[in-house]
């Protein structure tokens, strides 16, 4: 399984856009990269996932460069709504027999967005 | 339509008693995983099902850990003769069975336990 680093915590203010980046330097071919928001008393919410170059939806960006060693979650324009926790995981989905679903969330990035 | 649920929401025990937490996945998923979050923490794996394929127990933290899941429905935690280091929040999550999407694990809200 890949390991994943983030940065512990990181500070922001409303309507600024927000960057983290998640380093997985040992991440497989087969890997996927997900991303999730986890609110205080709530379980982790699914963000956004993607395998390489840039995925976008209605929420964030991911941006991963081509040796997929890293990738940054970007969060357009936060609020003090998005003040949360959130985990890079790193993973194949190929099936069950390749050990792929057992997925590591680490402690993951607390974000601070501020008024 | 209905998400993950989990019973209880909350639950007291005293240490050394037995405690059994439900998990009660989206109709139509095959993997369920459970988890367990200590305060500010991040989410540790205990185990993951997926169909009728043998469980991956391999972060079950003691033998007084236990999970069964009946078919593709309901799964149960069992921690026996519980103690005070394991009183956490425990998350169930499902998610399809493979693919893509197999990595957009759906979570209940957790059930608290606090062990005195």
């Amino acid at each position: 399984l890949a390991k994943t680093t983030q940065p512990i915590s990181m500070d922001s203010y409303e309507g600024q856009e927000v960057n983290i980046t998640c380093s997985h330097n040992n991440i497989a071919t087969n890997d996927y990269i997900t991303w999730y928001q986890q609110f205080p008393s709530q379980g982790p919410r699914f963000i956004i996932q993607g395998y390489k170059t840039k995925v976008t939806n209605e929420v964030a960006s991911l941006f991963i460069p081509a040796d997929r060693k890293s990738s940054t979650l970007s969060l357009p324009r936060v609020s003090l709504s998005d003040t949360a926790v959130y985990y890079c995981l790193v993973g194949d989905i190929v099936g069950p027999m390749t050990g792929g679903f057992k997925t590591i969330f680490g402690a993951g990035t607390r974000l601070f967005v501020k008024a | 339509g209905a998400g993950v649920s989990q019973s209880p929401s909350n639950k007291v025990t005293e240490k050394g008693k037995d405690v059994e937490l439900r998990c009660d996945p989206i109709s139509g998923h095959t993997a369920l995983y459970w988890y367990r979050q200590r305060l500010g923490q991040g989410l540790e794996f205990l185990i993951y099902f997926q169909g009728n394929s043998a469980p991956d127990k391999s972060g079950l933290p003691s033998d007084r850990f236990s999970a069964e899941r009946t078919g593709e429905s309901v799964s149960t935690l069992t921690i026996q003769r519980t103690q005070q280091e394991d009183s956490a929040v425990y998350l169930c999550a499902s998610s399809y069975g493979q693919g893509r999407s197999s990595y957009e694990q759906y979570f209940g809200p957790g059930t608290r336990l606090t062990v005195t």
